[in-house]
């Protein structure tokens, strides 16, 4: 399959914990997008890249938020001392060109007791 | 910055019935329109995109969406649903990003949750 692909699908930890995310683009896909989606709400734009480029992160919702994508092919997304409120489902996205057309994955469910 | 208004969060309809996804954006710059569907535990998948040009679009599975500028809404429309049309609903714009060209993220309304009914 040469969709974008997400790991973990599922994450279940306890407040104050860290926690990272993968995601992988589809090949050669040069933009790279994170998005939360809360339960009832469509997806939250958080950051993303150009290769290596992050190009905008001033929306990630907090410092404890932080996203790298060092060889401009997959990205993480780290969530530092989580709290109740992040639990959400995180999604990633690849575009190629001008991205006019995102490619989503299948999200990341994370629970945080 | 951009906002997105989906008036309806559910919308039943019966099959073979014609229905209309409202959607009202609000930017102050060039927006390019879009609609995604999200099928039970499924990922989001493009229906269809406005960037430029002709109002109305049409996409995947029967689905067409007009752009009104003097309105600001991209409704969507289908002539005929059917019951594999069951899903939610996203419409979502991106603005222009005058120094790297090209769209940025994109701003989601909250989605309508499109029930049919046979």
């Amino acid at each position: 399959d040469t969709g974008v692909s997400q790991d973990p699908r599922h994450k279940i930890t306890k407040r104050g914990q860290n926690v990272t995310f993968r995601c992988d683009p589809i090949s050669e896909h040069n933009r790279l997008y994170w998005y939360r989606q809360t339960l009832g709400q469509g997806p939250e734009f958080l950051t993303y890249f150009q290769n290596e480029a992050q190009l905008e992160k001033s929306r990630l919702l907090s410092d404890r938020f932080s996203a790298e994508r060092p060889k401009g092919s997959f990205s993480t997304l780290e969530i530092q001392r989580t709290e109740q409120g992040d639990s959400a489902m995180y999604l990633c996205a690849s575009s190629i060109g001008q991205g006019f057309e995102q490619f989503f994955g299948p999200g990341t469910r994370l629970t945080v007791l | 910055a951009q906002s997105v208004t989906q008036l309806d969060s559910q919308v039943p309809v019966f099959e073979e019935a014609p229905v209309e996804l409202r959607c009202n954006y609000s930017s102050s710059v060039s927006v390019y329109l879009f609609w995604y569907v999200q099928y039970p535990n499924q990922g989001l998948q493009l229906l269809l995109k406005y960037l430029s040009g002709s109002t109305l679009v049409k996409g995947i599975n029967g689905f067409e969406a007009e752009f009104n500028k003097s309105q600001t809404s991209f409704h969507l429309r289908k002539p005929s649903v059917h019951i594999s049309d069951t899903a939610e609903y996203f419409c979502a714009v991106s603005e222009y990003m005058y120094s790297g060209g090209g769209a940025d993220g994109l701003t989601f309304g909250k989605g309508t949750h499109l029930i049919i009914q046979p």
